[in-house]
């Protein structure tokens, strides 16, 4: 099974107006953490915000927020106000394991297959 | 501050030919290394990763390699490659003691193989 699930064709959204991406996850631990990242055409993969599995409020980081539902384990991105330069790739990820050291399996982040973001002007 | 570069940027290679993709970190030390591929609108895969010098953990069996001779130093390597190696090769590092173990990415190596 997928460890993490990234189901969204091609997602649109008029400029300003904000958008939640969504992301899906499978995992029997108990402590873990998100991320979300944002690929643009050159590439580069960006981090933008990370949720951790005890962390009682929702992660926020300027325009973007992580909608974290534990029961339904899902970890939707909100993008609020959107910009031209918000359209890219949008990666969810999760590390399984305890936060704090990585010497191990919890070192690693397994990424989903991503959704493509177009801002209308 | 950390940087993380990697080489080259572009590669075009025949089939059958050898690989080297270089990955450097500077700015920190002992840092976890990590090497994914992504194929042609496709998520990231994790192909390699390194807790320290020597130590290299393989998540998908193929004919690719990894090595880290210095702490800050990660290469893919292939002897031969194919095909279905062509896509856009990703190094990042991240901090072995940290609250959230966020990765850092390079800017990407794009193969093609012919």
């Amino acid at each position: 099974a997928q460890k993490i699930t990234q189901t969204q064709p091609g997602m649109f959204v008029q400029e300003k107006e904000a958008v939640t991406l969504d992301c899906t996850y499978d995992t029997s631990d108990q402590s873990y953490g998100l991320f979300w990242y944002k690929q643009p055409s050159s590439g580069e993969m960006i981090f933008l915000i990370y949720q951790g599995s005890y962390d009682e409020q929702n992660a926020t980081e300027g325009r973007y927020s992580l909608n974290f539902q534990k029961a339904r384990k899902s970890a939707n991105l909100v993008i609020s106000a959107s910009q031209l330069g918000d359209s890219a790739m949008y990666f969810c990820a999760m590390r399984e394991g305890p936060p704090g050291v990585y010497t191990g399996a919890n070192s690693k982040l397994t990424f989903g297959k991503g959704i493509t973001l177009s801002v209308r002007p | 501050s950390q940087t993380i570069h990697q080489w080259p940027a572009t590669l075009v290679q025949p089939v059958g030919s050898p690989l080297s993709l270089e990955c450097t970190v500077e700015g920190t030390s002992n840092p976890n290394l990590y090497w994914y591929r992504q194929a042609a609108g496709r998520g990231l895969q994790l192909l390699f990763y390194s807790v320290g010098i020597g130590q290299i953990s393989s998540e998908v069996p193929q004919n690719l390699s990894a090595s880290r001779p210095q702490d800050r130093q990660f290469i893919l390597s292939s002897k031969k490659l194919l095909l279905s190696d062509s896509g856009f090769y990703l190094c990042a590092w991240s901090v072995r003691t940290a609250n959230t173990g966020e990765l850092f990415f390079g800017e990407g190596s794009r193969l093609t193989v012919l």
